[in-house]
C-alpha cells in the first residue's frame, strides 16, 4: 500500500499522559498537513510542513501540541498532558507541491483516534 | 469561526435518486473548493474539486455546480447506490504557500437499496 499510514491507530490513554502520533506520508510528497476531526464535524487544520519545515500552526494547536518532520520524510504529533477535550481522530495528510502553480491534491491517511479517560 | 457552512446534515436518497448537498463560504479569498467523500474508519478521499472560473465541473455521476455571486457551491449525486453511503465534506482553500483546507461539518448521506 502506498498510501498515507498512520500508527497508531487507536489510543486510549488517561488524562494527564503524554502521547505521540506517527505518519508516514506518500513517498515523494514534499508537503504534510495535519488535521484534527471530532464526531460529526469536518477535519479541523492544525499544521503544516513543507519539506522538513513547520511553515504555519493552527492557533487550535496549545503549547501542549508540537509537530515535527525530520528530515522531510515521516512526522509525529505530540499531545503533552493530554486532556478530555483532545478526544478526536487526528489525520495526516500529504501533497506534492506542483511546479508550475495550480493546486495540489491532499490525500489523508486513516487517521489516529485518540481516547482520552 | 465557521467558514464554510454546510447543509443538509443528514440525507436520505433512494437508489437511483439524486442526492444533492450544498455549501455556502465567506470568504471571498477562497479559489478552491473541493468535496471529499468519508467512508467509517477511514480518511477523506478527494471526489471531484472546482476552480471559481467554471460554473459547473462534472466527472461520472458526481457534478459541482459553483455560484460566485452567490458565494455557494453543491454537489449533485446522480443514479445514487448504496455504495454512495457516506460522508461528504465540502472544503475550500486560499492560494499561498500553505493551502490548508478549511472543511464544512459534513452530511451524512444514506442511499437506500
Amino acid at each position: 500500500d502506498t498510501g498515507v499510514s498512520q500508527n497508531p491507530r487507536h489510543k486510549i490513554t488517561k488524562r494527564g499522559q503524554n502521547v505521540t502520533f506517527r505518519c508516514d506520508p506518500i513517498s515523494e510528497h514534499n508537503r504534510l498537513y495535519w488535521y484534527r476531526q471530532t464526531l460529526g464535524q469536518g477535519p479541523e487544520f492544525l499544521t503544516y510542513f513543507q519539506n522538513e519545515a513547520q511553515l504555519e500552526k493552527s492557533r487550535l494547536l496549545s503549547d501542549r501540541f508540537s509537530a515535527e518532520r525530520p528530515k522531510g520524510s515521516f512526522s509525529t504529533l505530540e499531545i503533552q498532558r493530554t486532556e478530555q477535550g483532545d478526544s478526536a481522530m487526528y489525520l495526516c495528510a500529504s501533497s506534492l507541491a506542483p511546479s508550475g502553480g495550480g493546486t495540489d491534491t491532499q490525500y489523508f491517511g486513516p487517521g489516529t483516534r485518540l481516547t482520552v479517560l | 469561526q465557521q467558514q464554510v457552512k454546510q447543509s443538509p446534515q443528514s440525507l436520505i436518497v433512494q437508489k437511483g435518486g439524486i442526492s444533492i448537498i450544498n455549501c455556502a463560504y465567506e470568504n471571498t479569498a477562497f479559489d478552491y473548493f473541493p468535496w471529499y467523500q468519508q467512508f467509517p474508519g477511514k480518511g477523506p478521499a478527494l471526489l471531484i474539486a472546482i476552480r471559481p472560473d467554471v460554473s459547473e465541473k462534472k466527472e461520472g455521476r458526481f457534478t459541482i455546480s459553483f455560484n460566485k455571486s452567490a458565494k455557494q457551491f453543491s454537489l449533485h449525486i446522480m443514479d445514487s447506490q448504496p455504495g454512495d453511503s457516506a460522508t461528504y465534506f465540502c472544503a475550500a482553500s486560499i492560494r499561498g504557500s500553505a493551502r490548508q483546507l478549511t472543511f464544512g461539518s459534513g452530511t451524512q448521506l444514506t442511499v437506500l437499496p
